[in-house]
């Protein structure tokens, strides 16, 4: 167990719609990373937010936003929703502003959304 | 061309077998490298970390990396059917940066 929580675990939709990802980090830390895997792109970056601050940005659709609150959880919104848009959504955490110096980020278990 | 580039699978091998994953990236910037592991249904956790080039070993597991090629490996020595997983690759160019990440390949182990 991470001690990264993510909810929910399954989300089956339809296209047009709109859906909210959860994650709480682990205990102490302050970064929180979103990543969507899927098996034609891998495991890619979207977003990074460090003390409820946005720091780095990757390939995160303008119809995607997120954010992360004062108790330091965080939540990724995906508005319009598309087919190609079905795919693994994780969340990580880590204490610094980076990875640790092992690279070390801590996952959770994935949000699995299907879009119909 | 993407950064970072690892062989496609699947690959599945017999128990027992040594097992060779391999990566190339195209950012000399690169410095750190890791391998992560990914259970079926469960987040990425971190195998093994490799600063710089050379060999490191943990176990059955053997990670090497050599910048001058820009290429890094992991080795599974005497494979088991608990080491089928996907392996991904990943990368980073600083103590803070983000991490770069392979496309990972799914590894079967046979009893």
């Amino acid at each position: 167990d991470s001690g990264v929580t993510q909810t929910p675990k399954h989300l089956i939709t339809a296209t047009g719609q709109r859906v909210t990802l959860r994650c709480s980090p682990r205990s102490g830390d302050l970064s929180v990373y979103w990543y969507q895997q899927s098996l034609d792109q891998g495991l890619q970056f979207l977003i990074q937010y460090y003390n409820g601050e946005e720091r780095a940005k990757g390939n995160i659709l303008e119809r995607f936003s997120a954010q992360q609150f004062p108790d330091l959880h965080s939540e990724l919104n995906l508005s319009s929703l598309e087919l190609g848009d079905s795919a693994l959504y994780f969340c990580a955490s880590s204490v610094a502003l980076g990875a640790t110096i092992t690279g070390e980020l801590f996952f959770g278990e994935g949000s699995r959304l299907t879009v119909l | 061309q993407k950064e970072v580039e690892q062989d496609p699978g699947p690959l599945s091998v017999p128990e027992g077998a040594i097992v060779s994953l391999n990566c190339t990236y195209s950012n000399s910037a690169f410095q750190y490298f890791m391998w992560y592991r990914q259970y079926s249904r469960k987040g990425p956790e971190l195998l093994m970390y490799t600063y710089s080039s050379g060999n490191k070993e943990d176990g059955r597991f053997t990670a090497q990396v050599d910048k001058s090629s820009k290429y890094i490996s992991l080795f599974i020595r005497d494979s088991q059917p608990s080491d089928s997983a996907t392996y991904l690759c990943a990368m980073k160019s600083g103590a803070n940066s983000k991490l770069t990440f392979g496309k990972g390949i799914t590894l079967s182990v046979r009893p």
